[in-house]
């Protein structure tokens, strides 16, 4: 069966700082991986998402940047976070459109 | 272009109301539509889908009908308990992407 796990699931790091958030899937070959961000009491937010290795499609401009180096590993990241970097991050895959996203259980991310 | 408009929040009901959580959405094509649910400091989970016209999916006693004449997929349980209390995600794909409401809290109280 397929699994996808994320890590860690809290961070406080202090502004300025990089990040580095890992999500993996496992069970599955050429998953669809996405990134969302959900800001304390909204909705989600699409950061990036990747059809393949190397593809990465960004949907909002920020200081985070994503990259996929293997075809099912899937990795956020920033050179120096924001206090407005902080929320709840989570990754998701899917494969065919009609079975859903299976989403990761998160990383609450809180810069200080 | 793809959409989900969903029920504002917040919602509370007490224990053994019914619910009824709305939503509709605008899409190109014939989109599966899904409802996503979150408790506390959780990730999503999938409560369940409907991936054509009429087609009504249904999980722990909630169900929605994929109505294409009123582009609504509008989530329903008949009776909540307090272990529902979570916000839940209406959701349609789209191409390689999914778009998601906005969510709507559900607080159930004994």
């Amino acid at each position: 069966s397929q699994t996808i796990h994320q890590w860690p699931a809290t961070l406080v790091q202090p502004v300025g700082s990089p990040l580095s958030l890992e999500c993996t899937v496992e069970g599955t070959s050429n998953p669809n991986l996405y990134w969302y961000r959900q800001a304390a009491g909204r909705g989600l937010q699409l950061l990036f998402y990747s059809v393949g290795i190397g593809q990465i499609s960004s949907e909002v401009p920020q200081n985070l940047s994503a990259s996929r180096p293997q075809d099912r590993q899937f990795i956020l990241s920033s050179k120096k976070l924001l206090l407005s970097d902080s929320g709840f991050y989570l990754c998701a895959w899917s494969g065919f459109s009609n079975y859903g996203y299976t989403f990761g259980s998160g990383t609450r991310l809180t810069v200080v | 272009g793809n959409s989900v408009t969903q029920m504002e929040g917040p919602v509370t009901l007490s224990e053994e109301a019914f619910l009824t959580i709305n939503c509709t959405y605008t899409a190109t094509g014939y989109p599966s539509l899904f409802w996503y649910v979150q408790y506390p400091g959780e990730g999503l989970q999938l409560l369940l889908k409907a991936t054509k016209a009429d087609d009504k999916g249904s999980n722990k006693g909630f169900e929605a009908t994929y109505r294409k004449e009123t582009t609504s997929f509008h989530l329903e349980k008949g009776s909540v308990q307090v272990s529902d209390s979570a916000v839940y995600f209406c959701a349609l794909s789209g191409g390689n992407q999914f778009y998601f409401g906005t969510g709507t809290s559900l607080t159930v109280i004994p």
